[in-house]
């Protein structure tokens, strides 16, 4: 099992550009979730997904966009990078059950310019 | 709100013990958790505790909980270089399956 894979690793965006960051886990969980990780600040809820065809918002939504195209795959939409949204974004998922872990992707750092 | 705070830094010597805290306000939570950080990687879970126990021992981990002040701790026994990390404790919220993590603690270990 590859667990949960994040593409891409690295990326550089201008001011105003779009792109979207892909997820997928193969460990058939039915909760995935998008974080930013920034310096001092932990990791913050972005959006999350409770099941495959619903999505809700966290912490910190504003200027994202998500969509679980199906059971495997939660991606994370930026319709116009900022600078403030040069982070590391981590996904993660979990199947719902006794202690609830989360596994976490290897994350995409993003820096917009 | 849910909250929960972490120091952001502690430095020890190889060999020593390492205590990680971290207090948190939600006193609904069910567990709470220890998540390992390594440089340039994603989080992985190092231990769990469920919110009817006190403590909970793993190899050279040691893990209490003080429900009454909402404070949890993390011991790392006989610490090595390896174990220099961001360590983020997490509780889970009244809300599904959503954690809320602390602002993470950066261990670092000198020989």
């Amino acid at each position: 099992n590859a667990g949960v894979t994040q593409t891409p690793k690295f990326q550089v965006l201008k001011t105003g550009q779009s792109m979207t960051l892909q997820c997928a886990q193969d460990m058939n969980h039915n909760s995935m979730y998008w974080y930013r990780q920034d310096p001092g600040m932990g990791l913050r809820l972005i959006y999350y997904s409770a099941s495959e065809g619903t999505t809700d918002k966290g912490e910190v939504p504003n200027g994202y966009n998500v969509s679980r195209l199906n059971k495997r795959e939660f991606s994370l939409r930026l319709e116009s990078a900022a600078p403030s949204q040069t982070s590391v974004y981590f996904c993660a998922s979990h199947l719902a059950g006794v202690y609830n872990e989360q596994f976490f992707g290897p994350g995409t750092r993003l820096t917009v310019l | 709100g849910e909250d929960v705070e972490q120091s952001l830094f502690l430095s020890v010597r190889e060999g020593d013990s390492s205590v990680i805290n971290c207090t948190y306000t939600d006193s609904s939570s069910t567990y709470l958790y220890w998540y390992k950080q390594e440089p340039g990687a994603g989080l992985q879970l190092l231990t769990y505790i469920f919110s009817n126990m006190d403590m909970k021992q793993d190899q050279r981990l040691t893990v209490l909980l003080n429900k009454k002040d909402k404070h949890l701790s993390l011991r790392i026994a006989d610490t090595q270089t390896g174990d220099s990390a961001i360590y983020f404790c997490a509780e889970r919220g009244n809300q599904g399956g959503k954690l809320i993590f602390g602002q993470g603690t950066e261990l670092s270990v000198k020989p």
